[in-house]
């Protein structure tokens, strides 16, 4: 079936500079690839998306990228700041003409040390 | 309007005893799912519900677990015989199709303590 996979489990950047977390998935069908953001004691919730029918996709200090082809994507955070602190979920769903499975990755948590 | 909504927030329970855990999933959502995430850990897929199809139970890790979605809204996911390791939080979502993709809710989580 389909699989997320999601690297690195932990990360730890200074401030002020770039964090990536990367993923791979293994079901060509995928078409919508999103990032959820959850922090400490909190659920998880949507911080950007991707769709399959475009390469990359900013919005102010994060970035998703997206290589159909090596079924890779990744998130970039640049200038860290304290509140990115977190743990980061990839996900993987396909189109359809209903809500189709969204398959997790495994998570990133994230540290930004001051 | 509401988002998703979990009950109990909290559950302390003694080893041995079962427990029920509700999900109100947002109105018109017609995809919910349970996670389980044990402290500091990631999202351990359970169980998904999609419409009128047969729920994938490919995640359940015991015959103690089960759940169950009512008239395609409300779902109570059941631990028969709780053990120490079942102590988690227990994470409901649903979704809805967002353009060519698919968008998850989360509820806010009920934390499990079996003692």
């Amino acid at each position: 079936g389909e699989n997320v996979e999601q690297h690195p489990s932990t990360l730890s950047v200074q401030e002020g500079d770039s964090a990536v977390i990367k993923c791979t998935y293994s079901d060509s069908a995928s078409n919508y690839f999103p990032w959820y953001k959850q922090e400490l004691g909190k659920r998880p919730q949507l911080i950007i998306d991707i769709r399959s029918n475009v390469g990359e996709k900013k919005d102010q200090r994060i970035a998703v990228t997206l290589n159909k082809t090596a079924k890779h994507f990744s998130l970039h955070i640049t200038e860290t700041q304290p509140e990115d602190s977190a743990v980061y979920f990839c996900a993987a769903s396909k189109g359809g003409s209903s809500a189709s499975k969204i398959i997790f990755g495994s998570g990133t948590r994230l540290s930004i040390r001051p | 309007g509401a988002g998703v909504s979990q009950s109990p927030s909290n559950k302390v329970t003694e080893k041995g005893k079962d427990v029920e855990l509700r999900c109100d999933p947002i109105s018109g959502h017609t995809a919910l799912y349970w996670y389980r995430q044990s402290l500091g850990q990631g999202l351990e897929f359970l169980i998904y519900f999609q419409g009128n199809s047969a729920p994938d139970k490919s995640g359940l890790p015991s015959d103690r677990f089960s759940a169950e979605r009512t008239g395609g809204s409300v779902s109570t996911l059941t631990i028969q015989r709780t053990q120490q390791e079942d102590s988690a939080v227990y994470l409901c979502a649903s979704s809805v199709k967002r353009g060519a993709g698919t968008e998850a809710f989360f509820g806010q989580g009920t934390r499990l303590t079996v003692v």
